[in-house]
């Protein structure tokens, strides 16, 4: 299997900081890495895929990079609708893995 | 565009089996570059893929669930289910369908979901 981390588990920020995350997979998943905003009592929403770009309708505060084993998740300018808890997610294997999450709440 | 929705028991016994149903709306489920996929999520914790179907009929489990996991289509009701056996309570969570587009050069993600469905395993 393909192991996923995150980190930080969770961070706090205010309103206006530029908020980066990142995901380590345990080997090389070339740019098959997506990343997930998911609230409380709601689904997932996708937010990048292929580890760079940006899917529809998702504002551009929010930017993916990275390839081979190591990702980033930045939100340049943190809105107060982006508190929530982020997931990646890797597709180079059959066995579709997700990392644990990052919780990013209100400082 | 394309929405999911999740339904079945929202309670089952232990031992028995889950069923659950994704309806899909405003599309086609046998249309495009796309396959199917159910992912579950316990109380606070995070996703666990379970598994996926394409509309071939053609499947891949998670291997941690695979003996107990069975997912089916039906393109004429525009339908694909999950079926769990043997479930525990360590099968109780919130249980998500969700459509996978996959591609050569970017690997395959999730999008859209289904709202959710809670399924909590209990006598």
């Amino acid at each position: 299997d393909i192991q996923m981390t995150q980190s930080p588990s969770s961070l706090s920020a205010s309103v206006g900081d530029r908020v980066t995350i990142t995901c380590r997979a345990s080997q090389s998943i070339s740019s098959y890495l997506n990343w997930y905003q998911q609230k409380p009592g709601k689904a997932p929403k996708l937010l990048i895929y292929a580890a760079s770009s940006l899917q529809s309708g998702v504002p551009s505060r929010f930017s993916g990079s990275g390839s081979g084993t190591d990702f980033t998740l930045t939100i340049s300018s943190l809105q107060p609708e982006d508190f929530a808890t982020y997931y990646c997610q890797q597709s180079y294997s059959t066995l579709i893995t997700f990392g644990p999450g990052t919780k990013v709440d209100i400082k | 565009q394309v929405q999911l929705q999740e339904s079945g028991p929202g309670l089952v016994k232990p031992s028995q089996t889950l069923s659950l149903t994704c309806t899909v709306s405003g599309g086609s489920i046998s249309s495009g570059s796309y396959y199917w996929s159910w992912i579950r999520q316990p109380a606070g914790k995070g996703l666990e893929w379970i598994g996926r179907i394409y509309t071939s009929g053609s499947t891949n489990y998670n291997p941690s669930l695979k003996s107990r996991v069975t997912i089916s289509v039906d393109t004429s009701k525009n339908q694909f289910s999950l079926k769990l056996s043997s479930v525990t309570a360590a099968d109780t969570a919130v249980y998500y369908c969700a459509r996978a587009t996959s591609t050569i050069f970017g690997g395959d993600w999730f999008d859209p979901w289904g709202q959710g469905t809670l399924v909590t395993v209990s006598s």
